[in-house]
């Protein structure tokens, strides 16, 4: 069981956008702004491409979006590209152990 | 470019020791917090501890508390993990992780550690 709560699987057709959620607490995801997200595909490493709720790392396309509302944060890709099939994992600073909890991961099929 | 990678897994029988080693190069390796983090076969990602860039603090998860040790060697550029008292529940492949305010920017290939007899 993840300490944060994600949808399992989203799909979309190129072009379209996609949005998963990210479900935690008051004690990760709602009391900090330290949300994070990371995109693996498979075999490979994870790769962050969200930090702090809504910024890009450089090199990550500005297709990349990061939102929070309360306990709940949300990852937005618009413009679907073959490429962006992959898992993606959401993380959180907590303030009791784990002090870093991820989310189980959302595999994104692209149609 | 940022490079991290990570040697020493391998099979173990349970109750079993491995020192996982993680070699850093191109950044400033004693600035950072670094962290581990395992990913079990067919699973999502579980941090399991991080240390301080000089090395003076260290956390874990309370599932390995007592058993696995966080280190660091500035001087060589690596970080450390003495993996003791293994279980089939610590399979998983381990990757390090550099840590700057609470996100993991760069990560190893990972290496895999097989716990079984």
């Amino acid at each position: 069981q993840s300490a944060l709560s994600q949808p399992a699987s989203v799909s979309g057709s190129p072009g379209q956008s996609i949005t998963i959620s990210c479900t935690g607490t008051s004690s990760d995801v709602g009391g900090y702004d330290f949300v994070s997200w990371y995109q693996q595909h498979p075999g490979e490493a994870p790769r962050l491409m969200i930090y702090e709720v809504t910024k890009r790392p450089s090199g990550v396309s500005n297709r990349f979006s990061g939102s929070k509302s309360g306990n709940t944060a949300s990852l937005t890709i618009s413009g679907l590209q073959t490429e962006d099939e992959a898992v993606y994992y959401c993380g959180s600073k907590r303030n009791t152990n784990p002090f870093r909890v991820f989310g189980g991961g959302t595999k994104l099929t692209v149609l | 470019e940022v490079q991290l990678v990570e040697s020493g897994g391998g099979l173990v029988q349970p109750g079993g020791s491995l020192r996982l080693s993680c070699v850093a190069s191109g950044f400033n390796f004693n600035t950072y917090w670094m962290s581990w983090v395992r990913q079990a076969p067919g699973k999502g990602l579980e941090w399991v501890a991080n240390i301080k860039h000089d090395g003076s603090a260290t956390y874990y998860v309370d599932s390995v508390k007592g058993r696995f040790t966080i280190s660091r060697d500035n001087t060589k550029n690596s970080l450390y993990l003495q993996l003791n008292s293994l279980r089939a529940e610590d399979t998983a492949v381990y990757y390090c992780a550099t840590e700057e305010w609470n996100r993991f920017d760069f990560w190893g290939q990972g290496d895999l550690v097989t716990v079984s007899s």
